[in-house]
């Protein structure tokens, strides 16, 4: 069974402190994996799509990367402003998506 | 541009009355989808379609149903409302494969 799983499921940071959010998967003829960030009472918004191991794209302080099995969400420095829930979701051979349950990031000034 | 809209915000519904919610994106684009969000659980597609006149089942179809009205409109009706119904709705849209969000729908059924 096709599955995205993301860990872990809270994150609390200081402000500047770098880390990193995990997304492993088992979908079956992975078409793309894409991430998201969602802001309380609000729909998921895009970041980003990787489609093959060993992209790596980044936007201001993000930076996503793929393997064979999971993806990363790289944290730079972040600010308060970067506190959001982060969903992952992988689209399969049927050009669905499955997505993960998200990592609520909060960071602390 | 609005992007994606639905209504309403918010609705309580008690068991087995009906509503529809509501969808419309002004973005042109062919496929929009239905998906619940529930605690501790990933997006779960409800319905979906990939063009005017064309829907198809998610993975949780049952207890719901769609029309896709017109190319803008993508509605979601429950016909005989439940408390496992109880949920948040997001209408989305796509173009080549990025999936744009509506704000929305917080529905609670007593």
């Amino acid at each position: 069974e096709d599955q995205v799983t993301q860990s872990p499921e809270a994150l609390r940071l200081q402000e500047g402190e770098s880390s990193s959010l995990n997304c492993s998967y088992t979908v079956s003829g992975l078409r793309g994996l894409f991430w998201y960030r969602q802001d309380p009472g609000k729909g998921p918004e895009f970041l980003f799509t990787l489609y093959s191991a060993g992209e790596e794209k980044e936007k201001e302080r993000l930076k996503a990367t793929l393997t064979k099995k999971e993806s990363f969400l790289h944290i730079t420095a972040p600010k308060p402003e970067d506190s959001a829930t982060y969903l992952c979701a992988g689209f399969d051979s049927n050009y669905q998506l499955i997505w993960g349950a998200g990592t609520k990031l909060i960071i602390k000034p | 541009n609005a992007g994606v809209t639905q209504t309403p915000k918010f609705q309580v519904l008690k068991t087995g009355q009906s509503m529809t919610l509501q969808c419309a994106q002004d973005m042109n684009h062919n496929s929009m989808y239905w998906y619940r969000q529930d605690p501790g659980m990933g997006l779960r597609l409800i319905y979906y379609s990939a063009s005017e006149g064309t829907t198809d089942k998610g993975e949780v179809p049952n207890g719901y149903n769609v029309s896709r009205l017109n190319k803008r409109e993508f509605s979601l009706r429950l016909e005989s409302a439940a408390p496992s119904q109880t949920s948040v709705y997001f209408c989305a849209s796509d173009l080549y494969n990025e999936q744009f969000f509506g704000p929305g729908t917080r529905l609670t059924v007593l």
